[in-house]
């Protein structure tokens, strides 16, 4: 069974600064996603990674997936208080329908 | 809003009964998936339809039955509830059997 582990669980941070999250799994993943969920909601589709060493850039964000497909980073440039949220990271695999695995998230704070 | 609709949002209910969580996917698709997040589990995946047939299933009790009916929407049933049950309850849907999924706002049920 594959696991997710996610750093660090809390992070409360001050408007404009900078933060990584990070995201290890137990094996290889097959697709690499990251979701935000806000309260009351369900999460929502940052982006998708699937080669190994890929970088991806959305705005501030910034998502790295490691070279050996085992770890991912999200890195937020000048964090805003619409970035508070639940970040999860996810393994989607194919083999067997389309299941997600989820790690435990990363709860972001960003206080103005 | 993805599109994804959740009936009823909120359901607060006692142990030992049985409720119906009802799922409406984005239109035009055919996979439906549910997920449970707990404080204590996370985001777990429950069982995935498409086009009417299970195609996929996670760690989903015996407990809990769910089915896709001809016009795409799922139903979700938890029966014999314990206080354990008590968490979100989440519907997402795809295109197709594979691909991106879009979840919905969630049900969130009280077992007391």
């Amino acid at each position: 069974t594959q696991l997710l582990e996610q750093s660090p669980q809390f992070l409360s941070i001050q408007e404009g600064e900078n933060l990584t999250v990070y995201c290890n799994s137990s094996s290889v993943f097959s697709s690499l996603q990251w979701y935000r969920q806000e309260p009351g909601e369900g999460p929502v589709l940052l982006v998708t990674v699937v080669t190994g060493g890929e970088v991806k850039k959305l705005k501030r964000l910034t998502f790295q997936f490691g070279d050996a497909r085992k770890d991912s980073s999200l890195h937020i440039t000048a964090a805003q208080p619409g970035d508070t949220g639940l970040y999860l990271c996810a393994d989607l695999n194919n083999n067997a329908g389309n299941m997600l695995t989820f790690g435990g998230g990363t709860r972001l704070m960003v206080k103005p | 809003d993805s599109g994804v609709t959740q009936t009823p949002k909120h359901l607060i209910t006692a142990t030992g009964q049985r409720v119906t969580l009802r799922c409406s996917p984005r239109s035009g698709d055919l996979s439906v998936y549910w997920y449970q997040q707990s404080l204590d589990q996370g985001l777990q995946f429950l069982i995935q339809y498409y086009n009417g047939e299970e195609r996929a299933k996670g760690n989903i009790l015996e407990r809990f039955s769910a089915q896709q009916f001809p016009d795409l929407h799922s139903e979700l049933n938890l029966s014999s509830l314990e206080l354990g049950d008590s968490a979100l309850y989440f519907c997402a849907s795809s295109v197709l059997e594979t691909g991106s999924q879009y979840f919905g706002p969630g049900t969130r049920l009280t077992v007391l």
